[in-house]
């Protein structure tokens, strides 16, 4: 019953290649996102989709490219992949709700990450 | 646009002892505001949140924090340190209606037994 899953857990590969990383949610989200801890700790944004539509993409390479099929999953494939980019990946989740203001995203829930390291 | 501090990548205390772990942020809109734990080679788990409500917020663990605009802070504590604390925690900040998170560096707590 994991709300947020993530597959690999682990990820090795050599430089050049090409990978995907998987997530799903059952939490029953209408916006999912990826984010990437470095080797310091640092938490950044990547990528947000809602309800299948991206609409946060923070600067990050071409080389990455999201796909959401639908609103429970959001998949990340990484092309040619360089040293820098080994790091933990996180999937999350959350729910859009209309206030009085505008729209309010709740608080986010993360899956158990994807450890990646390009050699 | 959004930013956080923590004061302290490392704060150490005793078990048993008052833990306070820093937090200061920036936003040119009305803040959310949470601490987040990850423990180690695990995903984030939310501790608690202020979405403009009560001030001082109460999450899980025993762990509160107090929204302090004039001093733009949101410190958390916990009175008395478990073991089962220790762990990497993150402050992060959001505007309202914005859903892009943005965390501070984090801060690891050791528990001295």
């Amino acid at each position: 019953d994991t709300a947020v899953s993530q597959t690999p857990k682990y990820l090795v590969t050599q430089m050049g290649n090409d990978k995907s990383i998987k997530c799903e949610q059952n939490l029953g989200h209408d916006t999912m996102y990826w984010y990437k801890q470095d080797s310091k700790k640092f938490l950044k944004i990547m990528f947000s989709y809602n309800n299948k539509e991206l609409i946060i993409n923070e600067t990050v390479p071409n080389r990455f490219s999201p796909k959401s099929p639908d609103k429970a999953h959001l998949n990340l494939h990484i092309n040619s992949l360089e040293l820098g980019d080994s790091a933990v990946y996180f999937c999350a989740s959350s729910q859009v709700i209309p206030g009085l203001a505008g729209l309010i995203y709740n608080e986010q829930f993360f899956g158990p990450g994807t450890r990646l390291t390009v050699l | 646009a959004q930013s956080v501090t923590q004061l302290g990548s490392h704060v150490s205390v005793s078990e048993g002892a008052l833990v306070l772990l820093r937090c200061n942020y920036s936003s040119s809109v009305p803040p959310y505001l949470f601490w987040y734990v990850q423990y180690p080679n695990q995903g984030l788990q939310l501790l608690l949140k202020y979405t403009s409500a009560a001030t001082l917020v109460k999450g899980i663990n025993g762990f509160e924090a107090e929204f302090k605009k004039s001093e733009t802070s949101f410190h958390l504590t916990k009175p008395s340190a478990h073991m089962s604390d220790a762990a990497e925690y993150f402050c992060a900040v959001s505007g309202r209606g914005a859903q892009k998170l943005v965390f501070g560096q984090g801060t690891r707590l050791t528990i001295n037994p």
